[in-house]
């Protein structure tokens, strides 16, 4: 299994302000991913982190909006942009190897958009 | 028809009861399946991996029904540190690259 970090662990912003999300992973993985988990809902996948390209996002998401990055194997960073009280969320990154399926979660960023 | 669906919750039982989770998936050509856990405010954690044979790990046993696209996970002897939700996961194959889809989850509340 992957030890994956993730920072801020919480934040609370102003509505209109933008927030990185950073994850790092201890091991190079092949796959990282992007889930949003709103009170009492399951995770919802807002993209897949391509190493040296353009993130593949779900539909609803758009990369105006949730701008992401994976300059390397074990890192990533999530934006989310012009922020409203509904991005008002849990942000969490997971990695996992590709072929295997299974993916290993971060702790999580605890966002709330005043 | 939902991707992945679970048994809504909660379950409410005494310690020691055994307590079995469904959970049914819509694409036929889903290859993996797991179950997670997930404590309140906490991650998801890794459970187990459910392969085609069944697999039992301690108290924990998981099963797959390919014909009838459902897995499901049994506990047995509940424990009061078994309460968390159980999420159901199903690999999906889109656009090349495999991602995983949660069920909504079940809560489990094991009391004294």
């Amino acid at each position: 299994s992957a030890v994956i970090s993730q920072k801020p662990s919480r934040d609370i912003c102003q509505r209109g302000t933008s927030l990185t999300i950073q994850c790092q992973v201890d091991s190079q993985v092949t796959m990282m991913f992007w889930y949003r988990q709103q009170p009492g809902q399951s995770l919802t996948l807002i993209a897949t982190a391509n190493q040296g390209s353009e993130a593949t996002y779900e539909s609803g998401f758009v990369i105006d909006k949730f701008p992401i990055s994976r300059p390397n194997l074990t890192f990533s960073t999530l934006t989310v942009s012009n922020m409203s009280p509904e991005d008002s969320s849990i942000y969490l990154c997971s990695a996992g190897l590709a072929g295997e399926g299974e993916q290993f979660f971060g702790p999580g960023t605890r966002l709330t958009v005043l | 028809r939902k991707e992945v669906e679970q048994d809504p919750g909660p379950f409410n039982v005494p310690e020691g009861a055994t307590v079995a989770f469904n959970c049914t998936y819509s694409n036929s050509a889903s290859q993996s399946f797991f179950w997670y856990r997930q404590d309140c405010r906490k991650e998801p954690k890794l459970l187990m991996s459910v392969y085609s044979s069944g697999n039992e790990d301690g108290r924990f046993t998981a099963q797959l029904n390919r014909a009838s696209q459902y897995i499901s996970l049994l506990i047995r002897d509940s424990k009061l540190s078994d309460s968390a939700t159980y999420l159901c996961a199903v690999n999906i194959w889109r656009r090349g690259y495999s991602t995983l889809t949660f069920g909504k989850g079940t809560m489990l509340l094991v009391s004294p």
